[in-house]
């Protein structure tokens, strides 16, 4: 157990809704990660947090924004869903901003139908 | 452009054999390595890092690695397999004086291990 947690274990939607993934990072860490996994694409870096501020962005999509709340556990939103965003999303955590060790949470199977 | 790479989609070995999981990165500066794996059904689990020093890493499970700087590789590797070792494997490259920053994963190899 990595002391990620992450819910919904799995959830499945219609095309153009709107989801929340919610995410806790383990005690005391500050960064928080989103990642999706999907079969065709691999692990893609979304985005980044560091003690509520957005730090770095990867391949996030626009209809896909992410928030870290004063608490530290972090959402990420994804609207006007497609079956192509069907896929595992992953949190992960870490210490610092710069972090080296990354630790994942269980993820979140997003089905689209 | 940053890259990794893990040029075999899945690698097979008899349990009791030797593995190599092979990577090899296209980044600038001296990054940090890592290599993660992850279970069916489960996140990705660190396994090791490096960051400096020696260029063999131990790491968790009975798992090294090897940095080649002149060959720009950490390929993963570990004595003797077990069945217990099957799983999908990532090696991560995390550029250096990103600012914020960004992890590059490969792809991922799978690793079958037979009884």
């Amino acid at each position: 157990d990595s002391g990620v947690t992450q819910t919904p274990k799995h959830l499945i939607t219609a095309t153009g809704q709107r989801v929340t993934l919610r995410c806790s990072p383990r005690s005391g860490d500050l960064s928080v990660y989103w990642y999706q996994q999907s079969l065709d694409q691999g692990l893609q870096f979304l985005i980044q947090y560091y003690n509520g501020e957005e730090r770095a962005k990867g391949n996030i999509l626009e209809r896909f924004s992410a928030q870290q709340f004063p608490d530290l556990h972090s959402e990420l939103n994804l609207s006007s869903l497609e079956l192509g965003d069907s896929a595992l999303y992953f949190c992960a955590s870490s210490v610092e901003l710069a972090g080296d060790t990354q630790y994942f949470g269980p993820g979140t199977r997003l089905t689209v139908l | 452009a940053q890259s990794v790479a893990q040029p075999e989609d899945q690698v097979n070995v008899a349990e009791g054999n030797p593995l190599t999981v092979k990577c090899t990165y296209s980044v600038s500066g001296n990054p940090y390595l890592f290599w993660y794996v992850q279970y069916p059904n489960r996140g990705l689990q660190f396994l090791l890092k490096y960051i400096t020093g020696d260029n063999l890493v131990k790491g968790s499970y009975g798992f090294e690695a090897e940095f080649n700087k002149s060959q720009t590789s950490f390929h993963l590797k570990k004595p003797s397999a077990l069945v217990s070792d099957s799983a999908l494997y990532f090696c991560a490259v995390r550029p250096p004086n990103t600012g914020g920053f960004k992890t590059i994963f490969g792809a991922g190899t799978r690793l079958f291990v037979k009884a």
